[in-house]
């Protein structure tokens, strides 16, 4: 069936790095695919999305490109900041329409 | 902005006590969902509304768990007995549609300890 994995936590950067998190899946037919994030305390926000081979997602600083030949959506950031700490979560949605989850990557970001 | 309500945050119980979780969808939003998340691990549905009808309840521990949504918008999540591992965070969501271009927003839990 469906899956996806992504690398697993804690990731511990300084402020201002680059921030990469891997994020490969498997899966049948076109899935479109999903970045979340989860700050402390909160519920899960939708950070980005790609629904086809090619597109890149971006928002706050962050981006995501839909790579289908080597089935990834790494989520990078070019200057992360300390407000960035939360949990990430990559997510597909596959064709009965149902989000497939990541055991999500905890970001934690040094001042 | 609208927002998923879920209450209560925090809910700490007995084993082969009874607990329920309740939520209240962003008003017009027809699909609702209920997932369980154990630390550490992503989310897993277990169940799905459409309205009022139940469209996947496949990983619903039928045994104890029983979920509602009668009128077709707030929703209650029952577990009776609660078990030890049932300790986790019950997150709901929902959305317009149930179809791929609807987005899911999500409420901010309720989080479990079963003792």
């Amino acid at each position: 069936g469906d899956s996806v994995t992504q690398m697993e936590g804690p990731v511990t950067l300084s402020e201002e790095a680059f921030l990469t998190i891997n994020c490969t899946y498997t899966a049948t037919g076109y899935p479109s695919l999903f970045w979340y994030v989860q700050y402390p305390g909160e519920g899960l926000q939708l950070l980005l999305k790609a629904t086809k081979a090619d597109d890149k997602g971006s928002n706050k600083g962050f981006e995501a490109t839909y790579r289908k030949e080597t089935t990834s959506f790494h989520l990078e950031k070019g200057s992360v900041q300390v407000s960035d700490s939360a949990v990430y979560f990559c997510a597909l949605r596959g064709s009965n329409y149902q989000l497939i989850w990541g055991a999500g990557t905890k970001l934690i970001i040094k001042p | 902005e609208a927002e998923v309500a879920q209450s209560p945050r925090y809910k700490i119980t007995e084993k082969s006590q009874a607990v329920a979780f309740w939520c209240d969808p962003i008003s017009g939003h027809a699909t609702l969902y209920w997932y369980r998340q154990i630390l550490g691990q992503g989310p897993e549905l277990l169940v799905q509304f459409q309205d009022e009808s139940v469209v996947d309840d496949s990983q619903l521990p039928k045994d104890r768990f029983s979920a509602e949504r009668l009128k077709g918008v707030d929703s209650t999540l029952k577990i009776q007995p609660a078990e030890l591992g049932d300790s986790a965070m019950y997150l709901c969501a929902s959305s317009l549609g149930a179809g791929g271009s609807y987005e899911q927003y999500f409420g901010p839990g309720t989080r479990l300890t079963v003792t």
